[in-house]
């Protein structure tokens, strides 16, 4: 079946620096890239959606300077927490598609910023 | 817009207890619906889908069946098992759009032996 792979599953930053996680769509060329963030105990809220070639489109009061994301490739998106805080600590999880459909997620990034 | 609710956890059962967890949705048109499960530190999986009125998803002795009268796709399963304990979410994709995933606050299920 389709995988998506994510890295890294685990960082550790200190507040101030900026991250950058991957997602990779490995064995199908992801059209389309959802980024979700995941707080302790409770749902996956939706962050932005991109297109590959196209800026990401982000949801309602995800800060869009301070949540990077670029979608260069058909396999390859990235999420680049800038100047993380330690509000910023969560667990990000993408999801990759090939046309219509729900997608395939990753295995999810725990965030934890000291 | 397009909402989903779940029956608020913990769930803990014994081993071979039969399990329902509720789930209903509020969605303009005619979306499609999911259950995703999610083990300890990892991302969701795929469980099963239905995507349309009295489809009914299964998959691994799980079942749900998409009802349009009642807004509902609650998951069932017979006879579950330690290994089931997970946090389980309901989620529903528009029909229109970027079919983004909207998902409920997620039910945490514990099976004891």
């Amino acid at each position: 079946g389709a995988v998506v792979s994510q890295h890294p599953s685990r960082v550790i930053c200190k507040s101030g620096t900026s991250v950058k996680i991957e997602c990779r769509s490995l064995d199908f060329q992801a059209t389309t890239m959802f980024w979700y963030r995941q707080f302790p105990k409770q749902s996956l809220m939706l962050m932005a959606t991109s297109n590959e070639g196209s800026k990401a489109t982000y949801e309602q009061g995800v800060e869009k300077d301070k949540f990077l994301i670029n979608h260069a490739s058909l396999t390859l998106s990235t999420l680049t927490v800038t100047s993380a805080h330690p509000e910023d600590s969560s667990f990000y999880i993408c999801s990759a598609r090939s046309g219509t459909g729900p997608g395939h997620f990753g295995n999810g990034t725990r965030l934890t910023v000291t | 817009g397009d909402s989903v609710t779940q029956m608020e956890g913990p769930v803990t059962l014994s081993e071979e207890a039969f399990l329902t967890i509720n789930c209903t949705y509020t969605a303009t048109g005619y979306p499609s619906l999911f259950w995703y499960v999610q083990y300890p530190g990892e991302g969701l999986q795929l469980l099963l889908k239905a995507t349309k009125a009295d489809d009914k998803g299964s998959n691994k002795g799980f079942e749900a069946t998409y009802r349009k009268e009642t807004t509902s796709f609650h998951l069932e399963k017979g006879s579950v098992q330690v290994s089931d304990s997970a946090v389980y979410f309901c989620a529903l994709s528009g029909a229109q759009g970027a079919q983004k995933l909207v998902f409920g606050q997620g039910t945490r299920l514990t099976i004891n032996p």
